[in-house]
This record gives C-alpha cells, structure tokens and sequence, in this order.
C-alpha cells in the first residue's frame, strides 16, 4: 500500500511554456501533499505544502505565481511551472501524507523537466 | 548551518561489508528520524523510522539515534549491490511538520 505516482515521468518543453505536472495518491487519501525539487547530487528542497481545499504554503524564496499548486482532492495535486525557463529545468518529486499522527510522506518516482 | 548535515560520499564497499551511514543535525526540537533511499532517478523511498532516541531494527537495517549528541545512524549488514544508490537522512519536528533533508550519501556496494 501507499503508493504515488505522477505524471509525467520527464517531459522537455521550450522556454516560456507551462509545463503541469499530476501527483496521485493511488490507495490511500493524502491528507497533505508536499512538492520538493531536486537538482543533481543535491537532497530534496521543499517548494511548498499543500492541504485539499486550501491554498498551498510555499516555501520562502519559492515564487507562488511561477510555480502553481492546486490540490482538487484527497488524491490529486498537480504544479504547474508556468513561462518555464532553463533555469527551472530540476527533477520535481511530490510526496503525500498519511495520517493523523505520525506524518509518514510517500514519495512519487519524480517528473525530469528539461527547458530548452 | 544546515540543520541536518550528511557526508555526500561517495562511499564504495565490497559486498558482504557492514555499511555505517551518518548525519548530524542542529535542531534539539527535532522528534522523528527517518531514513530514505533513492535510486538513480527516482523518488525517495522510506527505509526506517524512529521517534527520539534509540534502535530500531528491520531486516539487515537498523537506525540509531541519539538525540544527547544529535546523531542519527543508519547500519546496513551483509550489504549487497543492490543496497547500491543515494541515502538521505531527515528529520522533522512535529506531526504535520515539514521535513528536512541531509544532502544524501551516494553508496556504492561492488559484487
């Protein structure tokens, strides 16, 4: 159990397009769900938390109008890197919570975005 | 200073080896451990956790903490090739808190 995916896996894009990426929690319902960025040989930099039916809490440095979270359900977030540009290009992982408690995050398998 | 601190490696051993893997952090309010591995392109997945000092053990893995000194350890007996990818150490600080990240030790187990 506590699975997540997301889609897409890589996608390459031109500069100044927006690129919309989906996190799904597929057995479980994500009380939270956070988006982290990663770039080469570096460790995960959260980029902003989210809660469904409420706006995401961004991280400080992160631009909220750049970078677009929407959380629709228990079981979908999706970020969307608005007018992208090469310096966007990172790995993006989302992680959903579970639970009251202890908060367990169950990491997707990332999306690669490349600018050109 | 970073709140959580990992030696990024590389560390390469031979297979069978016990791997010790390290990072301290700064932020005494820090409650949770955890643990996380994470091959080449993929996401992190989670390996172990623990809630304020002490051991816990699950297979060939055990995670230590010690919240006196601010270490947290990760030991990997009979390591095999496949054991091969980034490690990365966190800390959080209460429930629904966020998590921090070390920068990730890179392991290399050689058959």
């Amino acid at each position: 159990g506590a699975v997540v995916s997301q889609h897409p896996s890589w996608v390459i894009c031109k500069s100044g397009t927006s690129v919309k990426i989906e996190c799904r929690s597929l057995d479980f319902q994500a009380t939270t769900m956070f988006w982290y960025r990663q770039f080469p040989k570096q460790s995960l930099m959260l980029m902003a938390t989210s809660n469904e039916g409420s706006k995401a809490t961004y991280e400080q440095g992160v631009e909220k109008d750049k970078f677009l979270i929407n959380h629709a359900s228990l079981t979908l977030s999706t970020l969307t890197v608005t007018s992208a540009h090469p310096e966007d290009s990172s790995f993006y992982i989302c992680s959903a919570g579970r639970g009251q408690g202890y908060n367990e995050q169950f990491f997707g398998p990332g999306t690669r975005l490349t600018v050109l | 200073q970073k709140e959580v601190e990992q030696d990024p490696g590389p560390l390469s051993v031979p297979e069978g080896a016990i791997v010790s893997l390290n990072c301290t952090y700064s932020n005494s309010a820090f409650q949770y451990f955890m643990w996380y591995r994470q091959y080449s392109r993929k996401g992190p997945e989670l390996l172990m956790y623990t809630y304020s000092s002490g051991n816990k053990e699950d297979g060939r893995f055990t995670a230590q903490v010690d919240k006196s000194s601010k270490y947290i350890s990760l030991f990997i007996r009979d390591s095999q090739p496949s054991d091969s990818a980034t490690y990365l150490c966190a800390s959080l600080r209460n429930q629904g808190g966020k998590l921090i990240f070390g920068q990730g030790t890179e392991l290399s187990v050689k058959p």
